[in-house]
């Protein structure tokens, strides 16, 4: 794989399911992000990780969790999904956080 | 609060000239992106601003005035494969990026 890759590329989800959304890059890039699009708004942080074993929250932590075991990987765990869950998910990468962002090409998750 | 304006959406004709604008209110500021994102694709990269002035890449350039929170993103000599939304986002006090929601752009032949 070159790059950044996310799963699934789309999924439709029952309320109160858990989910969760893979990312993973070969860049040997340090730092991670998650974000939301949501029609008529700018990208929201969910959370970050600049550097592998080290997590942050964004703007919009609330009702989900991450991880960052090593470096290629940064999952996103929605622990009971709700329908206000349901956006774009889009992945992030970059060789520190002062550098740009390389994005992923995103899941589109529907909550029913 | 943080704050980023920008155009919804903007028409332009093919082979011309197209100016979008992005203002923004941050707490700190450590430099300016602009994107492209493709409709239903992923934001790529196009050009970064810190200093003040004018950067050129090509087609595009991007300029920067942090006195008055303003910058433009410039594209010259359209092509109809230009059509996408430009995100303008803004790197906070805090290293995070700020987004823009986006302007639309639509090229006629």
């Amino acid at each position: 794989i070159a790059g950044i890759t996310q799963a699934p590329t789309s999924q439709i989800l029952a309320a109160g399911r858990r989910m969760t959304l893979r990312c993973t890059q070969d860049m040997r890039h340090n730092a991670m992000y998650w974000y939301r699009q949501d029609l008529g708004l700018g990208l929201r942080l969910i959370h970050y990780s600049n550097t592998a074993g080290t997590t942050g929250k964004g703007e919009v932590p609330d009702g989900y969790s991450v991880s960052r075991a090593n470096t290629d990987d940064f999952p996103l765990t929605l622990a009971s999904a709700v329908p206000s869950q349901t956006s774009v998910y889009f992945c992030a990468s970059s060789e520190s956080s002062v550098n740009e962002q390389f994005f992923g090409p995103g899941t589109r998750l529907t909550v029913l | 609060g943080q704050n980023i304006d920008q155009p919804t959406e903007m028409t332009a004709t093919e082979g011309a000239i197209v100016q979008i604008n992005c203002t923004y209110q941050t707490s700190g500021f450590n430099g300016l992106f602009w994107y492209q994102q493709h409709a239903g694709e992923a934001p790529t990269f196009l050009s970064y601003n810190v200093l003040d002035g004018l950067e050129e890449k090509g087609r595009f350039s991007s300029f920067l005035s942090r006195s008055k929170g303003y910058s433009y993103l410039l594209l010259k000599e359209l092509q109809m494969k230009d059509s996408a939304s430009y995100l303008c986002a803004v790197r906070d006090s805090n290293y995070q990026l700020i987004w823009g929601a986006g302007t639309k752009l639509i090229i006629k032949p």
